[in-house]
């Protein structure tokens, strides 16, 4: 089983609800990623999670809550989000980096609308 | 800070024709390469990946190959499909970071 899954499909929200992302895959990796790709622009890394801990914060607004609770789940919180925070979400998961070979699988995305 | 280019950004070919799309990177220290495919709204298809001791590797159709020293990759399509119409990506990776370029928007026409 090579499949990142993600939920939901699509979310439309306004700018004061919060609401979350969630992101699952068994094929027992423990590093996970979420990624923000605008229209016909590449994938921005947003989170890197190591072993179930945060690794790497590429400088996020706040209004983004990465949260890590095993080594299946990877959940996005957002709260007081801003229209230009729409955007497809993406989820990644890979086996913890340290070797060439290692590759990064990816979830079909939530397609996020903020009004 | 790496950068990576894709030539082009747009293609439109009559099906059947054989293409070679692009990839540069400006920092050769990489641990290995990913060509990715990805459908409109869709998420990310993982075609290839090339390790940084690899020149080349193939599925099916397609052949990628890479040139670390001279930070350069090509994705050979041969034959191609209208099926084959999507965006594609490349993708460096240095420790847990993947850079993405730009990618080229592929249109196979029947």
């Amino acid at each position: 089983d090579t499949e990142v899954t993600q939920t939901p499909k699509h979310l439309v929200m306004g700018m004061t609800n919060k609401k979350s992302l969630k992101c699952e895959q068994h094929m027992g990796h423990r590093a996970m990623y979420w990624y923000k790709q605008k229209a016909k622009k590449p994938p921005e890394l947003m989170f890197v999670y190591s072993y179930e801990k945060l690794s790497i914060n590429e400088s996020v607004p706040s209004r983004f809550s990465p949260e890590c609770p095993n080594s299946s789940l990877l959940n996005l919180h957002l709260h007081a989000l801003q229209p230009e925070d729409s955007a497809l979400y993406l989820c990644a998961s890979s086996q913890i980096p340290g070797t060439d070979s290692y590759e990064q699988y990816f979830g079909p995305g939530t397609r996020l609308t903020v009004t | 800070k790496q950068e990576v280019t894709q030539i082009p950004a747009a293609l439109s070919v009559p099906e059947g024709e054989n293409l070679v799309l692009n990839c540069s990177f400006t920092d050769s220290a990489i641990y290995n390469l990913q060509w990715f495919r990805q459908d409109p709204g869709k998420g990310l298809t993982s075609l290839l990946l090339i390790q940084s001791s690899q020149r080349e590797q193939t599925s099916g159709r397609l052949n990628a190959s890479l040139d670390k020293s001279s930070g350069r990759s090509t994705l050979y399509i041969a034959a191609s499909q209208p099926g084959d119409s999507a965006t594609y990506l490349c993708a460096v990776r240095r420790y847990s970071m993947l850079t993405f370029g730009g990618g080229t928007r592929l249109m196979v026409k029947p």
